[in-house]
């Protein structure tokens, strides 16, 4: 079975540091990576997906991801943080089936 | 630009009703999905659809169904509601390259 882990329910971070939030997974072969965003009371948004290739992903406002096969993990990282970036982010993995599966997500929290 | 709509943000139903959760497309795909959010739970797979009238079970499918009659729309049923289903629900689609896409969710209480 596909599962995936995200360590830390919340990460803070002041504005125009790096930040980083955590995704290890765990799938046999070679999976499907994907970071999505969400707003307040709004649906999840694509970020970013890894599927093969170069290990270091960019996506969408400025994050980028790191794929790590010996240590599974796929870290989402970027260099600036924005207090705009405050949001629930959500890593997920796809193996076998045409459906994700989510880490219970962590919330990030940028201070001015 | 992609689209997922879903036919209501907020509903409020009460236990034993009959609930219809509905997900429209644009995007031709073939996939389409139903999940629920729950603080700390992450995202749920409640039941997958990869072509009209298809349909597999997800994680937690007990006390849903589902219906997939045309391509571009996707429904939620619960059948007799209960508190329990108090939730988030998210649908979402995809198509051959893989990435899905979310609708706005749809906030149930069961009361």
């Amino acid at each position: 079975a596909q599962s995936v882990a995200q360590p830390e329910d919340q990460v803070n971070v002041a504005e125009g540091n790096p930040l980083t939030v955590k995704c290890t997974y765990s799938v046999s072969g070679n999976p499907y990576l994907f970071w999505y965003v969400q707003y307040p009371n709004r649906g999840l948004q694509f970020l970013l997906k890894y599927i093969t290739g170069d290990n270091l992903v960019k996506g969408s406002y400025g994050f980028e991801a790191e794929f790590n096969k010996s240590q599974t993990s796929f870290h989402l990282k970027k260099p600036s943080a924005l207090v705009s970036d405050s949001a629930l982010y959500f890593c997920a993995v796809r193996k076998g089936r045409r459906a994700l599966t989510f880490g219970s997500g962590t919330r990030l929290q940028v201070q001015p | 630009d992609v689209k997922v709509t879903q036919s209501s943000r907020y509903l409020v139903k009460r236990t034993g009703e009959k609930v219809f959760l509905e997900c429209v497309q644009d995007m031709d795909h073939e996939n389409m999905f139903w999940y629920r959010q729950d603080p700390g739970l992450g995202l749920r797979l409640i039941y997958f659809s990869y072509d009209v009238k298809m349909k597999e079970k997800g994680d937690i499918p007990e006390g849903y169904s589902v219906s997939r009659e045309k391509k571009e729309r996707f429904s939620l049923i619960l059948e007799s509601a209960s508190t329990n289903q108090t939730s988030m629900y998210l649908c979402a689609s995809s198509g051959v390259k893989e990435t899905q896409y979310f609708g706005p969710g749809t906030r149930l209480l069961v009361l």
